[in-house]
């Protein structure tokens, strides 16, 4: 199965509101990074997380190691966020292993 | 901030013809990494390399796939032959720190769509 579970798959957002993405993983990991993936294909580095809260901007992200899971908050979200949000985990001696994404879509 | 270049953005092929993709990984990195992602698909591993050497690679890394960095220039993926199953967008990746830790920077993909 799946060892890197995203929620929601997808997002439908008027512009302002808040959002909160899941990522959830099935097996212990060391580390995870969030990326976005504009709708033209380029995966830009949001976070790397290993552990605890980070933020830049109107992004916020929360890890927790041993309860296997991160959060995305984005906080009043603009048009420009629209996209694909992945996280993907590292696992002890395994390559970053990627979710399937929250598609994110912000309307005027 | 730190850049990884690929080269080309996209390519168009007849089916059993070879491709290089190429990939100009960020100065000083030693760890360099080629992804799968087929339009609307999840981002899937290939490979990762090291000194000269792949370290681990997936199920999807067939043997028509080779990758290769001689001399410290490009980061290379080729696949001879090429398959239909093959068209996707590739992306290289690289890291500074260990094989392991350290954040992963991408590049911006190579699409390659096999005809």
């Amino acid at each position: 199965g799946q060892q890197v579970q995203q929620s929601p798959t997808s997002l439908v957002l008027q512009e302002g509101e808040n959002a909160e993405l899941q990522c959830n993983f099935s097996t212990s990991l060391n580390s995870m990074q969030w990326f976005y993936q504009r709708p033209g294909g380029s995966l830009i580095s949001v976070f790397y997380n290993p552990s605890g809260t980070k933020q830049s901007g109107r992004l916020t992200s929360t890890t927790v190691i041993k309860e296997r899971r991160s959060s995305l908050h984005i906080s009043s979200s603009q048009i420009t966020d629209s996209g694909t949000y992945l996280c993907a985990m590292e696992q002890g001696g395994r390559a970053l292993i990627f979710g399937t994404g929250t598609t994110v879509s912000v309307s005027p | 901030g730190p850049k990884v270049l690929q080269i080309p953005s996209h390519q168009i092929i007849d089916m059993g013809q070879m491709v290089t993709l190429n990939c100009d990984p960020v100065s000083n990195h030693l760890y360099f990494y080629w992804y799968k992602q087929i339009l609307g698909q999840q981002m899937e591993f290939l490979v990762n390399f090291y000194n000269g050497k792949v370290m681990e690679k997936s199920k999807l890394f067939k043997d028509q796939f080779s990758v290769e960095r001689p001399d410290g220039s490009y980061f290379t993926l080729k696949i001879q032959p090429t398959a239909l199953e093959d068209s996707a967008v590739y992306f290289c990746a690289s890291r500074g720190q260990g094989a392991h830790t350290g954040q992963l920077y991408f590049g911006e993909g190579s699409k390659l769509t096999v005809l």
